[in-house]
């Protein structure tokens, strides 16, 4: 049973669309983060949050904006959607661990973005 | 974050030990050693994390090096569900800090019947 949600598992989309991918996780967790990766290729960090109304810019450069108005919720919004954001885009959450480090990172099961 | 290097790929027999290596050479004090796999194209799964001592669980055993600069993964029994890439991540835990994790290339696993 997933503890975090994406919603769609799949979406395409025609240019210059805007489009809202959803994320959401029921475990109380602070940090949340998207990734962003193509197929075959690595995990590219686009955006995180520390907590409610904390949003960062990842390593990579993306033309997406992310809220974060409530702890479990933190969706991603593309305003006007380009062939070049074809990707899958997976969102993920994490929490301290007493005594050091964390639990590690729970993954939702990603949004595969097709814009035509 | 210390910079981590894992094979690109390997074989494993069903049944059988897989052992997945990862070198961490410039590992501070403070950083934990994190394993991650991805099977497919689903959203990678956490597997197994530590900072100085030898870790187990239900999914694998994680050996670290006395001095931390290498750490072995192993799945004690692998089955061809174990196809994967396995991350191997090295990190510092930071309180009120964003403590992303930076994934590599991995190693693809190939468990053979």
């Amino acid at each position: 049973e997933a503890d975090i949600y994406q919603t769609p598992r799949y979406l395409v989309i025609g240019t210059g669309k805007k489009i809202t991918l959803e994320c959401s996780q029921t475990m109380g967790h602070d940090k949340m983060y998207w990734y962003q990766q193509d197929p075959g290729m690595e995990l590219h960090l686009i955006h995180y949050s520390y907590g409610v109304n904390s949003t960062e810019k990842g390593d990579l450069s993306s033309e997406s904006t992310v809220s974060r108005i409530r702890t479990e919720h933190f969706p991603l919004t593309l305003e006007s959607a380009r062939p070049s954001h074809t990707s899958q885009y997976l969102c993920a959450s994490s929490a301290p661990r007493p005594g050091g480090g964390d639990y590690g990172y729970t993954f939702g099961s990603g949004t595969r973005l097709t814009v035509v | 974050d210390a910079k981590t290097t894992q094979p690109p790929s390997m074989d494993c027999a069903e049944g059988r030990a897989a052992n997945l290596p990862c070198n961490h050479s410039t590992i501070s004090g403070n950083e934990y050693v994190y394993w991650y796999r991805q099977i497919h194209s689903q959203g990678p799964q956490y597997i197994i994390h530590g900072l100085k001592n030898n870790e187990t669980n239900e999914m694998a055993s994680l050996i670290i090096t006395e001095d931390r600069k290498s750490s072995t993964l192993i799945l004690p029994h692998a089955t061809l569900r174990d196809t994967a890439v396995y991350y191997c991540i090295v990190r510092a835990w930071v309180n009120n800090a964003g403590n992303m994790l930076t994934f590599g290339g991995g190693t693809r696993l190939m468990v053979k019947p």
